[in-house]
Order: C-alpha cells, then sequence, then structure tokens
C-alpha cells in the first residue's frame, strides 16, 4: 500500500529563512502526491499537488515541492518564511479510494 | 468554487445525547468523506462514500452512523458517544477518477466536537 513519512515532527525557522519539510513516499508507480497546511482549529487547506505532469510543482502561498523519482521524496519548500506559515503541515499520497497522510510537521516561525 | 462547509461549527454532548454533523459541496464530486482528527496527529479515516454508496467503513464503532442523502450532502449521526470521541470532524470531497483512485480531497472547516 502507499505511504508518505514526514520527517521531523517539528521545524523550526526564523522569519525570512529557507523552509525545508521532507516527505519520502513508498509506492513503486508515480502517485498523486500533495501537501496540505492546517491552522489551528481549521480544517485541511490544499497548498499543491503533483500529478507526474511537471517535477517542480508551485503551489500557493510561495511553496513549492520537487519530486525526485530516485530519491521517492516531495520535500516542500519557500524561500522565505513568514509568521503567518507557522502551521501544520501534512504530506499525502492518494490510494484507490482513500488519502493517506504523513504524521504531520509543525512549523514554527521565529521573529 | 472548491469550498465545503461543515454544520455546526462547535458541539458539545452528553453521552446519552443524539446530534448529527452536516456537510455539503456543490463541485459535483462523487465521493465525500469523513475524518476524525486528534490535537497534533493526521486526519484518520472513518468512511469513504463513493456515488452515495458506502464504500469504506475504516471499523468504525456502530455509534457513528454516517448516511448520504444525494450526491452534495453528508451527514454524521452521533449517538451514545465516548469523551474519547471529542475531537475535530473533517468532511472532504473529492472526484472519482475510476482505476486511477481519487482525485484531491478538498476539506471543510470541520466541527470541534466535545462528549461531557
Amino acid at each position: 500500500a502507499q505511504s508518505v513519512t514526514q520527517l521531523g515532527s517539528h521545524v523550526s525557522v526564523s522569519e525570512g529563512a529557507l523552509v525545508l519539510l521532507r516527505c519520502n513516499y513508498s509506492s513503486s508507480v508515480p502517485p498523486y502526491l500533495f501537501w496540505y497546511v492546517q491552522y489551528p482549529n481549521q480544517g485541511l487547506q490544499l497548498l499543491l499537488k503533483y500529478t507526474s505532469a511537471a517535477t517542480l510543482v508551485k503551489g500557493i502561498n510561495g511553496f513549492e515541492a520537487e519530486f525526485k523519482k530516485s530519491e521517492t521524496s516531495f520535500h516542500l519548500t519557500k524561500p522565505s518564511a513568514h509568521m503567518s506559515d507557522a502551521a501544520e503541515y501534512f504530506c499525502a499520497v492518494t490510494g484507490d479510494n482513500d488519502m493517506r497522510f504523513g504524521a504531520g510537521t509543525r512549523l514554527t516561525v521565529k521573529p | 468554487d472548491t469550498e465545503v462547509t461543515q454544520t455546526p461549527k462547535h458541539l458539545v454532548m452528553g453521552m446519552t445525547n443524539k446530534k448529527s454533523l452536516k456537510c455539503e459541496q456543490h463541485m459535483g464530486h462523487r465521493a465525500m468523506y469523513w475524518y476524525k482528527q486528534k490535537a497534533k496527529k493526521p486526519p484518520e479515516l472513518m468512511f469513504v462514500y463513493s456515488y452515495e454508496k458506502l464504500s469504506i467503513n475504516e471499523s468504525v464503532p456502530s455509534r457513528f452512523s454516517p448516511e448520504c442523502p444525494n450526491s452534495s450532502l453528508l451527514n454524521l449521526h452521533l449517538h451514545a458517544l465516548q469523551p474519547e470521541d471529542s475531537a475535530l470532524y473533517l468532511c472532504a470531497s473529492s472526484q472519482v477518477l475510476g482505476k486511477a483512485g481519487v482525485d484531491t480531497q478538498y476539506f471543510g472547516p470541520g466541527t470541534r466536537l466535545t462528549v461531557l
């Protein structure tokens, strides 16, 4: 079964610094991969989606992710962190009838 | 429009109460989902409806009863819940892609449920 693993339950960066959140997938076939963001007491908001059309995927709020088949990775990056980026981030992969989430990474942004 | 709405936003209920959570989408999606999310955890899948038919029930206790009256609505009926059922309940919807599986899931804002 397809799954994703997020490395690091908590990442802390300074405002203006590079954001790197790591996700590795487990699949022999390139899957649909997603990054979602969740702010406190809210639902999940789609940041971006990989569907094999392009390996570098641009999303909302300045985030992007690169699909690397050789590394089975789909890491999320943003060149310059804003205070408003502080949230929980989930990597996910679709299965036959459902979506499988990673454990999540909490991003803290220090002023 | 990629909006999924959920009501109520907050719900407090006793262990003997009966209540319902409601979810609605108007994106023409034919798959709808209920998730349970505890603090600092990812969403856990509870139920999946595909073309208004229950396709996945992840061994959820019978005190949770889903219902899909039509392609736009999804309900979750609650009865005799336990305090450990307190959580954020999320609804989502997506297109069904046949053999390719399911497409992007769009989530509602959730219902924060507290069971006393």
